[in-house]
């Protein structure tokens, strides 16, 4: 594998259940994120880890609660969530030098379809 | 507040050349950085800017003017696998990406 994958690419569920979505980095970043995707706006920062502590997140509602075990693997655990959580979640990777100059690679992201 | 501004939908030629405009209003600047995204595909980096002036990369050459808080991606010769949405976004002071909503750019024959 290389890159940036994420497991499962589709999930449909309902407002009771509760499922978790995964993303691993092949790439030897320090720095991981999610990102939720809605059509036609634009990307939402959700949370970011930095060397596995998490250094941002953007007042997000917990029924999402990420996990990074380790710099290469990121969890998104979802429960309980609304219809209007279903959208495009993105998981992206960097190496970040303190500079700023470093882009994300993303993965190919889950499509989350709440019913 | 923090705002990136990009129109939402371009239509342009197979061939011709066609740019994209983004201006953005944020807490400092630390770089920009354009992005492409294929329908049901992940963005994929595409070029970075943080000093002003014009950085060229084959059909693709990408502008900054920080003073006017403004940029845009050019788009050279244009070929049907180009049709995608641009996605445009900003480093700000605490170095946390802003995000454009994205141009989707449809290339007719």
């Amino acid at each position: 594998e290389t890159g940036v994958t994420q497991t499962p690419r589709h999930l449909v569920m309902g407002m009771t259940n509760k499922k978790s979505l995964k993303c691993e980095q092949h790439l030897g970043h320090n720095a991981m994120y999610w990102y939720k995707q809605s059509a036609k706006k634009p990307l939402e920062l959700m949370f970011v880890y930095n060397f596995k502590e998490q250094t941002e997140n953007n007042s997000v509602p917990s029924r999402f609660s990420p996990e990074c075990p380790n710099s290469s693997h990121l969890f998104l655990h979802l429960h309980t969530l609304q219809p209007e959580d279903s959208a495009l979640y993105l998981c992206a990777s960097s190496q970040e030098d303190g500079q700023g100059s470093s882009e994300q690679y993303f993965g190919p992201g889950t499509r989350l379809t709440v019913t | 507040g923090q705002n990136i501004d990009q129109p939402t939908e371009m239509t342009a030629t197979e061939g011709a050349i066609v740019q994209i405009n983004c201006t953005y209003q944020t807490s400092g600047f630390n770089g920009l950085f354009w992005y492409q995204q294929h329908a049901g595909e992940a963005p994929t980096f595409l070029s970075y800017n943080v000093l002003d002036g014009l950085e060229e990369k084959g059909r693709f050459s990408s502008f900054l003017s920080r003073s006017k808080g403004y940029s845009y991606l050019l788009l050279k010769e244009l070929q049907m696998k180009d049709s995608a949405s641009y996605l445009c976004a900003v480093r700000d002071s605490n170095y946390q990406l802003i995000w454009g909503a994205g141009t989707k750019l449809i290339i007719k024959p």
